[in-house]
């Protein structure tokens, strides 16, 4: 119950296209679902995040859809660039606390 | 900017030694973490600390012990390293918010 499934494990996009990475969570609990990003040699960064009281949110290029009724969550990113290839993590959490839940990383590459 | 800092980026250590990986925040966080990260298993979470001196186990805490004894510094020690701790190893911290910062990592490599 307290899994987050993540998918792909890796994800080659050329560049200009759409990247989706998604996520799925049993915990009816969890109501604080983020996107970290994650460069070669640094730690991961909060890229977006959604509460379920919402469907989509988007910020830029980046866009998390939200499926509540399916638990499943995703990030779509648009125009996809080479400056995207990073890994990518899914995480979620309860409001009551600050732990947060961690999908396995998906490894995106984007061909020039 | 917050800043989140490890003492080593790299280490490589012997079977048996003790290891210390420090970290420190320099933004007044309640709230700090150890996490290590291997491929193909996401961020798995060893020890967080919500206060000076308080710490709670978290999900792969066997081998490992925490020092919290400053506001800004989180210390993981790995009591006699061992070769299936060779990982890489991050810390984050948060105020009492959701979202948590993190160091560059530290790459262990126990022979």
């Amino acid at each position: 119950q307290q899994q987050v499934k993540q998918s792909p494990q890796s994800l080659i996009v050329q560049k200009g296209g759409i990247s989706i990475i998604n996520c799925a969570y049993e915990n009816t609990a969890f109501d604080y679902f983020p996107w970290y990003q994650q460069f070669p040699g640094k730690g991961p960064a909060l890229l977006i995040a959604i509460r379920p009281d919402v469907s989509e949110k988007k910020e830029g290029r980046f866009t998390i859809s939200f499926n509540k009724s399916a638990k499943q969550f995703s990030l779509h990113i648009m125009d996809s660039q080479p400056g995207d290839s990073a890994t990518y993590f899914c995480a979620a959490s309860k409001e009551s606390n600050y732990q947060l839940i961690w999908g396995a990383g998906t490894k995106l590459i984007i061909k020039p | 900017d917050v800043k989140v800092t490890q003492s080593s980026r790299y280490l490589v250590k012997r079977t048996g030694e003790k290891v210390f990986l420090e970290c420190v925040q320099d933004m007044d966080h309640e709230n700090m973490f150890w996490y290590r990260q291997d491929p193909g298993l996401g961020l798995r979470l060893i020890y967080f600390s919500y206060d000076v001196k308080m710490k709670e186990k978290g999900d792969i805490p066997e081998g490992y012990s925490v020092s919290r004894e400053k506001k800004e510094r989180f210390s993981l020690i790995l009591e006699s390293a061992s070769t299936n701790q060779t990982s890489m190893y991050l810390c984050a911290s948060t105020r009492n918010t959701k979202t948590q910062y993190f160091g560059p990592g530290t790459r262990l490599l126990v022979l």
